[in-house]
């Protein structure tokens, strides 16, 4: 299965600043999507990164907040915008691999981030 | 809205007794289930899927169990040992278009030695 990396694997940043996380797949994956994890809770999918499009965003998250790029089909970022405490949340990327009803997802590590 | 969700946020077993989890899901279109095993500071690691043409399926000390009538999927783990202590998720694939996985509230597994 495919090894995600994602970069910072944690950051404090002061409020009303702005955060990129990068996610790198060390293989072809058909499909990437983002998460948020907060403390103790489950994961909520925040969107789908397109390959050469605009990311297909989740109820409650916009792109404005969440920009997303997926230039090429390892690679994908996902930005924090105007922070707020709110934000402090551990953020996930994760690859599927597959087509039709066939698909393997793997994780990153995630990155922890505390908003302050 | 739709969901998936679990009945124990929290399971509390003795090492060496068998462990089960359960988690209920709302959208009968579901056909793909996933159970994922989180440690602290790690990503999600997958450790066993079934689909809805199935209703049991075994690995290695771990069997899931689907029950489409109820909606209802339950992860067993036997012989629980302390390096199963983490927290649990399972996770509902609607196939189609977006094939998104959609997570369950989770359960933290704490085995005692």
């Amino acid at each position: 299965s495919a090894v995600i990396s994602q970069k910072p694997s944690r950051d404090i940043c002061q409020r009303g600043t702005s955060l990129t996380i990068q996610c790198q797949v060390d293989s072809q994956v058909t499909m990437m999507f983002w998460y948020r994890q907060q403390p103790g809770q489950s994961l909520t999918l925040i969107a789908t990164a397109n390959q050469g499009s605009e990311a297909t965003y989740e109820s409650g998250f916009v792109i404005d907040k969440f920009p997303i790029s997926r230039p090429n089909l390892t690679f994908s970022t996902l930005t924090v915008s105007n922070m707020s405490p709110e934000d402090s949340s551990i953020y996930l990327c994760s690859g599927a691999t597959g087509a039709g009803a066939n698909y393997g997802y793997t994780f990153g590590s995630g990155t922890r981030l505390t908003v302050v | 809205g739709e969901s998936v969700g679990l009945h124990l946020p929290t399971l509390s077993v003795q090492e060496g007794d068998n462990s089960i989890i359960n988690c209920a899901y709302s959208n009968s279109a579901s056909d793909y289930f996933i159970w994922y095993k989180q440690e602290s500071g790690k990503g999600p690691q997958f450790i066993i899927d079934i689909r809805s043409n199935m209703d049991k399926r075994q690995g290695q000390r771990v069997t899931v169990l689907l029950n489409k009538t109820v909606k209802h999927l339950s992860l067993q783990i036997a012989a629980t040992q302390p390096g199963d202590s983490a927290v649990y998720f399972c996770a509902e694939n609607r196939s189609g278009a977006t094939n998104k996985l959609i997570f369950g509230t989770g359960t933290l597994l704490a085995v005692q030695p």
